[in-house]
């Protein structure tokens, strides 16, 4: 089936520093992906919608200079926490749907501010 | 708005006994309901879906759910869980197009946990 994969699975910055995270559709193209934040204990709350070729669409309330997102090509979307801080670390999962509609989702990866 | 509930954040459970987990949603119109299925260090993957039709849906892995109008719920269940089936199990609605890639508002997760 089709794959979605995220880079890093789990990382530790320093805060004020800038943190960059891969999702890759492997198998197939993807002009959208979207970006998840996760507390513990909490929902998966959409953060931003990530399009291809465009600027990504933001929810409400996200900050746009602080996640920056980049669609660059049809099998990566990256998103680069800037000027981190401790209020920052969550888990971020990223998500890519097929032709079909079917969502495929990364195995996500865990933001550690210290 | 929409949302959605899900009342048990854990159910622990032994190894072939039945299981429930609820899922309520609010929405003032017509809504998609998605249970994905998250195995340790993985990623979320999709159980089963109501879009329409008929209000029970199942999955392959013996899994059901039943969509209940009236009273905004979308419960899932297994007549008899195996220990692999442990894992943490997210409800979600989507008010938009109905194959899953519009806006998904899930709740807050329930983990199964199967004991031998």
């Amino acid at each position: 089936g089709a794959v979605v994969s995220q880079h890093p699975s789990w990382v530790i910055c320093k805060s004020g520093t800038s943190v960059k995270i891969e999702c890759r559709s492997l198998d197939f193209q993807a002009t959208t992906m979207f970006w998840y934040r996760q507390f513990p204990k909490q929902s998966l709350m959409l953060m931003a919608t990530s399009n291809e070729g465009s600027k990504a669409t933001y929810e409400q309330g996200v900050e746009k200079d602080k996640f920056l997102i980049n669609h660059a090509s049809l099998t990566l979307s990256t998103l680069t926490v800037t000027s981190a801080h401790p209020e920052d670390s969550s888990f971020y999962i990223c998500s890519a749907p097929l032709a079909t509609g079917e969502l495929f989702f990364g195995e996500g990866s865990r933001l550690t501010v210290l | 708005a929409q949302s959605v509930t899900q009342l048990d954040s854990q159910v622990p459970v032994f190894e072939e006994a039945p299981v429930e987990l609820r899922c309520n949603y609010s929405s003032s119109v017509s809504v998609y309901l998605f249970w994905y299925v998250q195995y340790p260090n993985q990623g979320l993957q999709l159980l089963l879906k109501y879009l329409s039709g008929s209000t029970l849906v199942e999955s392959i892995n013996g899994f059901e759910a039943e969509f209940n109008k009236s009273q905004t719920s979308f419960h899932l269940r297994k007549p008899s869980v195996h220990i692999s089936d442990t894992a943490e199990y997210f409800c979600a609605v989507s008010q938009g197009g109905p194959r899953g890639t519009d806006k998904l508002i899930f709740g807050t997760g329930t983990r199964l946990q199967v004991f031998p």
